[in-house]
């Protein structure tokens, strides 16, 4: 079975720092391109980034680059987020999420964790 | 960016009936148009992937249609637990945006 499992929310300060982990079993983790996700309280979604298999290839949404790299660790079958210069609109559910294959969609969702950025 | 324009925002219709849900892209996208339900508080579900096929599980009252710029989300014979928010997707460039949702109601 699938599972993806997020860690690493909490309450920041802006201007703050914070890793998301997101580890992932039930599947060959180096193979799959991996995503964030997020979702502002009762907002839509936003696609955040996502990185390819072997880690070589990034892309970000502009509201968060230079500020947020994603990473992954084959060997721990975990992706992160390491968000820095945090700001309220960063406030957020963050998701990871496996991209399919030819499909480029997302099957499977971890629960989330939220990040409530705020002094 | 490609934009995504979903509509409309919000839909109320009754049990039984049958909606559409329209999403346009500002650019062609082929047919890298996905769509998702979410239930509140959970994650989203992918309902269908490659604007037209079904992902697996999903019931059949679900389908999609279209290709380029202009996609539809049909919901037919809707079910109670029909009535959540529905996103679509486009992945054919990043950033793999969203629309910005619809939620259909009971009316």
């Amino acid at each position: 079975e699938v599972q993806l499992v997020e860690s690493g929310g909490g309450l920041v300060q802006p201007g703050g720092s914070l890793r998301l982990s997101c580890a992932a079993s039930g599947f060959t983790f180096s193979t799959y391109w991996m995503s964030w996700v997020r979702q502002a309280p009762g907002k839509g979604l936003e696609w955040v980034a996502n990185i390819k298999e072997d880690g070589s290839a990034k892309a970000y949404v502009d509201s968060v680059k230079g500020r947020f790299t994603i990473s992954r660790d084959n060997a721990k079958n975990s992706l992160y987020l390491q968000m820095n210069s945090l700001r309220a609109e960063d406030t957020a559910v963050y998701y990871c999420a496996r991209l399919g294959g030819s499909s480029r969609s997302y099957t499977y969702w971890g629960q989330g964790t939220l990040v409530p950025v705020s002094s | 960016d490609i934009q995504m324009t979903q509509s409309p925002s919000s839909l109320s219709a009754s049990v039984g009936d049958t909606v559409t849900i329209t999403c346009r892209a500002s650019q062609s996208i082929s047919n890298y148009l996905n769509w998702y339900q979410q239930k509140p508080g959970k994650a989203p579900k992918l309902l269908i992937y490659a604007a037209s096929s079904l992902q697996s599980g999903v019931p059949s009252r679900f389908s999609g249609s279209g290709s380029g710029t202009d996609f539809t989300l049909t919901i037919s014979s809707l079910q109670p637990e029909d009535f959540v928010i529905y996103y679509c997707q486009q992945s054919n460039s990043t950033p793999f945006t969203f629309g910005q949702g619809t939620k259909l109601e009971i009316k």
